[in-house]
């Protein structure tokens, strides 16, 4: 039962690469999120995604970019990687009709150098 | 705007004693409110929610929430500690400005249980 799973676990980038961080769930749900979580900030909005097709922005969206091509899929794409997007980024789902219980992914840890 | 507030950073509780985790609301309508767990170098767990009823809300792992309408409180208790409820403990509430599944979440009170 394999959840939500968040590629890579890990990933260090260099100033202005881009990259994707890639989240997959297999619980048919239609609710996907993309959290950061910093020391002494809690974790914090990215994006959001009701459906296939339907993306929105939530707290902090700007250097992020998201997708919702599947069910399935929901990538955030950093466009050019600065130092403040050094984080731990969780993808998150749940189905509409379940408010709030969130099935979180492991994690992916990325530093900006 | 909706928002939570875990006023403390660190509890310290002994093995066996009870604990509380302290959470703060303020939301403009009815309140739905979370409570997560993560354990190092992983995702957050569900712990429980209070939607509606009781006031008293059971969760998973032996833990139980007082809902405090007065007050706008919902802490987090638990009759005895073990030393595997050591972990970080987040509050959130359901966002009422965008979609229903987003949550707002406070910085998170770290628990450390010791033997």
């Amino acid at each position: 039962n394999a959840g939500v799973t968040q590629t890579p676990k890990f990933q260090v980038l260099k100033t202005g690469q881009s990259m994707t961080l890639q989240c997959a769930q297999d619980m048919n749900h239609e609710y996907m999120s993309w959290y950061r979580q910093d020391p002494g900030m809690g974790l914090r909005l990215i994006h959001y995604s009701v459906g296939a097709g339907i993306t929105d922005q939530g707290e902090v969206p700007n250097g992020y970019n998201v997708s919702r091509s599947t069910t399935e899929d929901f990538p955030l794409r950093l466009l050019s990687a600065a130092p403040s997007q050094t984080s731990v980024y969780f993808c998150a789902s749940s189905a509409m009709a379940d408010t709030g219980e969130l099935f979180f992914g492991e994690g992916s840890r990325l530093t900006v150098l | 705007a909706q928002s939570v507030a875990q006023p403390e950073d660190q509890v310290n509780v002994a093995e066996g004693n009870p604990l509380t985790v302290k959470c703060t609301y303020s939301v403009s309508g009815n309140p739905y409110l979370f409570w997560y767990v993560q354990y190092p170098n992983r995702g957050l767990q569900f712990l429980l929610k209070y939607i509606t009823g009781d006031n008293l809300v059971k969760g998973s792992y032996g833990f139980e929430a007082e809902f405090n309408k007065s007050q706008t409180s919902f802490h987090l208790k638990k009759p005895s500690a073990l030393v595997s409820d050591s972990a970080l403990y987040f509050c959130a509430v359901r966002d009422d400005g965008g979609s229903q599944g987003n949550l707002i979440f406070g910085k998170g009170t770290k628990l450390s249980v010791k033997p």
